[in-house]
């Protein structure tokens, strides 16, 4: 079956220090990822995307960064926060077939 | 760039009453889908829809997609409190990187 894990569930991290979130599909082949990033009771920004190994496309200039160094592996990362980087990072996938997207079950960031 | 408005914000209503969510995009889309978000969740895929002026039921939930496939809304019959949650409609322009642009949500409250 298809899954997505994405890890951890939960992070608190001062200022200044570096990120990294990683995320994994399982049970698909070359598929879409997504970063989203969801501010408190705000809707879904889209950060970066990718259609491939290496291949990384950004939507919005920040302060973060992303990598895809396995097909099924899409990082995102940071080398140092900012307190505007607090928020829920979600990662996702393209299911395809009309199914939309899959969501990972999401890491909440505090940034201190 | 393209965005996609979703009114009302929130909507509390009592057990029984429906519910209307309405979105719009400044541009035509090629496709919409519809997501629930629980609170303290990831969002969930509920709908895709494609064609001009399509309609589409799950159970009390009625999607429709607008003639110009420029607006889209989402209609829940007599609402349950497990429907509490928010509402995000997400607009797709088609291309190979099947990016979604997501609205910015209603929220429903549902109360006894």
């Amino acid at each position: 079956s298809q899954t997505i894990h994405q890890w951890p569930a939960t992070l608190v991290q001062p200022v200044g220090s570096p990120l990294s979130l990683e995320c994994t599909v399982e049970g698909t082949s070359n598929p879409n990822l997504y970063w989203y990033r969801q501010a408190a009771g705000r809707g879904l920004q889209l950060l970066f995307y990718s259609v491939g190994i290496g291949q990384i496309s950004s939507e919005v200039p920040q302060n973060l960064s992303a990598s895809r160094p396995q097909d099924r592996q899409f990082i995102l990362s940071s080398k140092k926060l900012l307190l505007s980087d607090s928020g829920f990072y979600l990662c996702a996938w393209m299911t395809g077939g009309g199914y939309g997207y899959t969501f990972g079950s999401g890491t909440r960031l505090t940034v201190v | 760039g393209q965005q996609v408005m979703q009114i009302p914000q929130y909507q509390h209503v009592q057990e029984g009453e429906d519910f209307t969510t309405y979105c719009n995009s400044s541009t035509t889309l090629s496709n919409i889908q519809w997501y629930k978000q629980r609170p303290g969740g990831h969002p969930v895929f509920l709908i895709q829809l494609v064609k001009s002026g399509e309609v589409k039921k799950q159970k009390r939930l009625t999607f429709q997609f607008g003639e110009a496939k420029k607006n889209s809304s989402l209609h829940i019959t007599a609402t349950q409190t497990t429907d509490v949650g928010t509402y995000f409609c997400a607009g797709g322009w088609g291309g190979t990187a099947s990016k979604l642009t997501f609205g910015t949500g209603t929220r429903l409250q549902v109360t006894l």
